[in-house]
């Protein structure tokens, strides 16, 4: 079965400080990998995607992402994090894109 | 930019009662999905939807859930008997096909009393 683990129930940074937030997953073969934010009262933003290629993925409001096989892992980063990022952050595995798992989400504070 | 819209955006119920939570996704796309997220807990793959038919369910969707795509814009799912456990934020889901990424609607709080 498909799993993902989102170690960091909580972050903190200040603004304009850079970010990485943790994502392991367990998935039997190449799997789909996601990143969706959530901010309050909102759904589910994808932020970028990983479905084959490079492993060093891009996506928006400045994010990216790297999928390391070796280390089963798919973590976020940002270079320098805007007071505008604080949001709840998921990470999410597909076999087929189709039935996603999600983690248990990161918030993310950020301090001025 | 097109949107998954869903209605309503809260919706209280009693318990025992069928509910029926609206959706339109995205006009050009084949998939359909929904998702649902208790309060403080992770969000949960319910089912997904194409040509007319269920693709792929999770344990959770049992014979008190129902999805139906009643006209070409709208997406159902239909809870027949509420337990107060059926609490959560519902979230509707499109993709273009089976392979691309989801697009989520801003989700229907149901609260079950």
């Amino acid at each position: 079965a498909q799993s993902v683990t989102q170690p960091d129930i909580h972050i903190t940074v200040s603004e304009g400080a850079s970010l990485e937030l943790r994502c392991n997953y367990s998935y039997g073969a190449t799997p789909y990998l996601f990143w969706y934010v959530q901010s309050p009262g909102q759904g589910l933003q994808l932020l970028l995607k990983y479905f084959s290629g490079d492993t060093l993925v891009q996506g928006i409001k400045g994010f990216e992402a790297e999928f390391k096989r070796s280390q089963s892992s798919f973590n976020l980063r940002k270079p320098s994090v805007h007071w505008s990022d604080a949001a709840e952050y998921f990470c999410a595995v597909g076999g087929s894109a189709r039935q996603l798992t999600f983690g248990s989400g990161t918030q993310l504070t950020v301090l001025p | 930019e097109p949107e998954v819209t869903q209605t309503p955006s809260h919706q209280v119920t009693q318990m025992g009662q069928e509910v029926i939570l609206r959706c339109v996704p995205i006009s050009n796309h084949l998939y359909f999905y929904w998702y649902r997220q208790i309060l403080g807990q992770k969000v949960e793959f319910l089912v997904s939807f194409y040509n007319n038919e269920i693709s792929e369910k999770s344990e959770i969707f049992d014979d008190q859930f129902s999805v139906e795509r009643p006209d070409g814009s709208n997406f159902t799912l239909k809870i027949r008997s509420t337990k107060l456990e059926d609490s959560a934020m519902y979230f509707c889901a499109s993709s273009r096909q089976g392979m691309d990424e989801q697009y989520f609607g801003p989700g229907t709080r149901l609260t079950v009393t």
